[in-house]
């Protein structure tokens, strides 16, 4: 099956420094989304980002298909930027997502 | 417009027990699927419902199981339980079509003792 390789697993940053996180994928895929997962478990959508560039605020993502990577930018961060963030992708007709492990991300005040 | 809606939020059950998971979709949503998320294994896809008909399924044993009823909502029930499904199970749901992002709700944190 598809794989979904994230990287960095951790990331610490101080308050108001940038950060570039990473989503590899092995296939060719239709749908590619961005997620934050706060402490108490909650998954927030950040991108539904297949191909192309988006930016929300302070984020941004990037995906180029034909490379099989997509980009998450999260610049100024903050405080409440902790959390992990996913990447997970869908095949076409496949009907679900698969999970990369995820990015650990601790900013210090 | 209200997001998806998942209850109860946590549930504490005994080895050998069953227990059902509520799952309100967004309204306008037709496809439910479900999530299981643990330290060990991540996110791992439980099973997809559309239309009251389940469409896609991963790669859990017989005792998980779910359906969807006429209003899009959705249970998922798993049987006999053992101490490692003991997790987050997450519900998400999506509009119809391919090119459509999913939403996920706040989720139902399970404890089997």
């Amino acid at each position: 099956g598809i794989q979904v390789e994230q990287s960095p697993p951790d990331l610490i940053l101080q308050e108001g420094a940038n950060s570039t996180l990473r989503c590899n994928f092995s296939d060719s895929v239709n749908n590619l989304q961005w997620f934050h997962q706060n402490p108490w478990g909650q998954l927030i959508n950040l991108f539904y980002i297949p191909s192309g560039t988006k930016q929300n605020g302070r984020l941004s993502a990037t995906t180029v298909a034909t490379e099989r990577y997509s980009l998450l930018y999260i610049s100024s961060s903050q405080t409440t930027d902790s959390g992990v963030y996913f990447c997970a992708v869908e095949r076409r007709s496949q009907g679900n997502l698969i999970f990369g492990k995820g990015t650990k991300l601790s900013v210090k005040p | 417009k209200a997001g998806v809606t998942q209850t109860p939020r946590y549930l504490i059950k005994t080895r050998g027990q069953q227990v059902t998971l509520s799952c309100s979709p967004i309204s306008g949503h037709r496809s439910v699927s479900w999530y299981q998320q643990t330290p060990g294994q991540g996110l791992q896809f439980l099973f997809e419902y559309f239309s009251e008909t389940q469409r896609n399924k991963g790669n859990f044993p017989g005792r998980f199981s779910g359906r969807q009823f006429s209003n899009s909502r959705s249970e998922m029930n798993v049987s006999t339980l053992e101490l490692g499904d003991s997790a987050l199970y997450l519900c998400a749901s999506k509009k119809q079509g391919d090119n459509s992002p999913l939403h996920f709700g706040n989720g139902t944190r399970l404890t089997v003792t």
